[in-house]
């Protein structure tokens, strides 16, 4: 049971363009949301993060929104480069426990 | 801090045989995940532990798949016996405190023949 879901496996966009990336949830109990950024043969690493007391978080060219009543969570990323080319993963979480969604891969063309 | 350190990096082994993965958490964190990487389903939970006891084995896809943390420097993911569907991207992920940032490991791309 997917709890966090990303509906778009692939995202192309023009560098200096805007790249937004969705996310949906279902269980209204996380209180914690995050987005990493995975590279081909690497780990994930943490990108942003943003609480549920918020809706918002910006952080240089990348913003967070959240929608609680929704539960959607959408990365802004403006303006977008080639080097963000990369798999996106949003998660939610509610203490220790992480869930992720499959994941958006994002491309950024020159 | 060297980071999350998973062993071996790539491992291919034939249906049937034993698989073992191996993490090592960065030191000082007390909260260990594991995680399967596949093009469906994308970075799927499998089991964390906390304070090097089981919390939560519900993501365990069979009996297969069993999971041990001996001391809060070590973890393993066994798989007995291996099947081709088992092939995928392994992660291991620790973190500090409740709630606290996850880091990653680099992964053990598994292929089962």
């Amino acid at each position: 049971d997917q709890q966090v879901k990303q509906n778009s496996p692939s995202l192309s966009v023009q560098e200096g363009r805007i790249s937004i990336l969705n996310c949906d949830y279902t269980n209204s109990m996380f209180d914690y949301f995050l987005w990493y950024k995975k590279y081909p043969a690497e780990g994930p690493t943490f990108l942003i993060s943003i609480s549920s007391i918020k809706d918002k978080n910006e952080d240089g060219r990348f913003t967070v929104f959240l929608n609680k009543s929704a539960k959607h969570l959408s990365l802004h990323i403006v303006p977008s480069q080639p080097g963000d080319s990369a798999v996106y993963f949003c998660a939610a979480s509610r203490g220790e426990d992480m869930r992720f969604g499959a994941g958006t891969r994002l491309t950024v063309k020159p | 801090d060297a980071g999350v350190i998973q062993s071996p990096r790539h491992e291919v082994t034939e249906m049937g045989q034993e698989v073992t993965l191996r993490c090592k958490p960065i030191s000082g964190h007390n909260s260990l995940f594991w995680y399967r990487q596949t093009m469906m389903r994308g970075l799927e939970l499998l089991i964390y532990f906390n304070n090097n006891v089981p919390i939560d084995d519900s993501g365990m896809p069979e009996d297969r798949f069993s999971a041990k943390m001996p001391n809060a420097s070590f973890s393993t993911l066994k798989i007995q016996p291996s099947e081709p569907r088992d092939s995928a991207v392994y992660f291991c992920a620790s973190s500090l405190g409740f709630g606290g940032l996850s880091f990653f490991g680099s992964g053990t791309q598994l292929s089962v023949l």
